[in-house]
């Protein structure tokens, strides 16, 4: 069973669009929620986090939406470059005690130049 | 920024054997995890170790599976002995500190048993 699922698993985009990646969740304790990117033959790094006690999180291009009654969030990106090109894995965790991120199988983005 | 290191990148081995997979923690972390990812999958937890113990650990983590840091060198992940499903990617992480901060991954390990 997946706790974390991401949609599409993988996504192109032109050269200065918004890219959308989407997340949904199934375990309602979950209260932190990392984005990581990964390029390929690096380490997964984070990007971004939000938890529950605001709807929106931004840095820079980066904006994640959190919606906690429908369970989902999405990660854009705005004027999306070739550079931002990786692997995203949504993930999730909850402070009641387990040690475990859980995360989602990821979005592979293409920025086309 | 910090760094988590992980040896070798790549290991074969046979069907068995024993394999050690080695990482280099961030020097000041006090958290340190394995994850285990199949090749096309999502990362899955194994085990979470923190001062001298494991905390937790996933139904992923069998009986031939054990993690030490001795002296606070290498936090090693040893599966004695190996089988064909023990083939993946395997992530070292680390944090400074516990539930809900920034864990920070190493690139990982490829193990394939043959």
């Amino acid at each position: 069973q997946q706790q974390v699922r991401q949609s599409p698993q993988s996504l192109t985009v032109w050269e200065g669009e918004t890219a959308i990646l989407n997340c949904s969740y199934e375990d309602s304790t979950f209260d932190y929620f990392p984005w990581y990117w990964q390029f390929p033959r690096e380490s997964p790094a984070l990007l971004i986090a939000i938890r529950p006690v605001s709807n929106k999180k931004e840095d820079g291009r980066f904006t994640i939406f959190f919606n906690k009654r429908e369970k989902k969030l999405s990660l854009h990106i705005t004027d999306s470059q070739p550079g931002d090109s990786a692997t995203y894995f949504c993930a999730a965790s909850a402070s009641s005690g387990s040690w475990q991120l859980i995360f989602g199988s990821g979005t592979q983005l293409t920025v086309m130049p | 920024g910090p760094k988590v290191l992980q040896i070798p990148s790549h290991q074969i081995i046979d069907m068995g054997q024993m394999v050690t997979l080695n990482c280099d923690p961030v020097s000041n972390h006090l958290y340190f995890y394995w994850y285990k990812q199949i090749l096309g999958q999502q990362m899955e937890f194994l085990v979470n170790f923190y001062n001298g113990k494991v905390m937790e650990k996933s139904k992923l983590f069998k009986d031939q599976f054990s993690v030490e840091r001795p002296d606070g060198s290498y936090f090693t992940l040893k599966i004695q002995p190996t089988a064909l499903e023990d083939s993946a990617v395997y992530f070292c992480a680390s944090s400074l500190e516990g539930l809900n901060t920034e864990v920070f991954f190493g690139k990982g390990t490829r193990l394939t048993v043959v």
